[in-house]
């Protein structure tokens, strides 16, 4: 199985800065035929469903706000928003989608 | 609009069994693979497996601590799938979500995120 590793844990961003997350895969999930990088960033807060904001590594699903944003190849992933806003508080995990079995981070706690 | 609506949750002993249920609408079900996905308490998200199209025969793929214990099914008549567990451990105590994919597949692989989840329904194992 690929082991998806999310740094840090948790942390805590003043309003209107920067915030990184970063994701490390046991092996890599960029397919060499088509370039693309199998990961997606998904945002879960509390009491609700995960919601997608990231695929492809870099592809923003449609609706996400543009401060929003991935990037990263083979192994190592970085989600980051840009300007943080309140109502980004929240859990963010990565999944990788190259092979079965999917599997997820662990979670980064966001908070302000 | 899309919808996913999860039921059958609930407190079972352990080793007992429980079967889950996935209501979906406001899409074409019968042409979507489906997943199950779980998270326990305060806790990360675990796949469990899917179940791909009538024209893919149904095929199925099950996480590594699932296997054998878990079955996934669906009724396209019924817009439903469902997950069946069996010998179910204090362990698998979670929120179960159904969820639909986006992505593609090719020859035996999905490549698939997660576009839409139900609520969930949370399983409790316990005595």
């Amino acid at each position: 199985d690929i082991v998806m590793t999310q740094s840090p844990d948790s942390l805590a961003v003043s309003l209107g800065e920067r915030a990184t997350i970063n994701c490390k895969s046991s092996q890599s999930v960029l397919n060499r035929s088509n370039k693309e990088n199998y990961l997606a960033w998904y945002q879960q807060k509390p009491g609700q469903p995960p919601k997608v904001l990231i695929y492809w590594s870099s592809t923003r699903e449609s609706g996400v706000p543009d401060r929003f944003s991935g990037s990263g190849s083979g192994t190592d992933f970085t989600l980051t928003i840009s300007s943080l806003q309140s109502e980004d508080v929240a859990v963010y995990y990565c999944q990788q989608y190259y092979t079965t079995p999917i599997t997820f981070g662990q979670g980064t706690r966001l908070e302000i | 609009e899309v919808q996913l609506v999860e039921s059958g949750g609930g407190l079972v002993q352990p080793g007992g069994s429980l079967k889950l249920s996935c209501a979906a609408s406001g899409f074409d079900f019968s042409a979507s693979p489906m997943h199950w996905v779980r998270q326990a308490s305060g806790k990360g998200l675990e796949w469990i497996g899917q179940i791909r199209i009538k024209t893919k025969n149904y095929a199925t793929a099950y996480g590594t601590s699932m296997k054998g214990r878990f079955t996934i099914s669906r009724d396209d008549s019924k817009n439903t799938a469902y997950l069946q567990m069996n010998s179910l451990k204090t362990e698998d105590t979670a929120v179960y979500y159904c969820a639909r994919p986006k992505g593609f597949c090719l020859n035996d692989a999905c490549y698939h995120w997660f576009l839409s989840w139900g609520q969930g329904t949370l399983v409790t194992v316990s005595s």
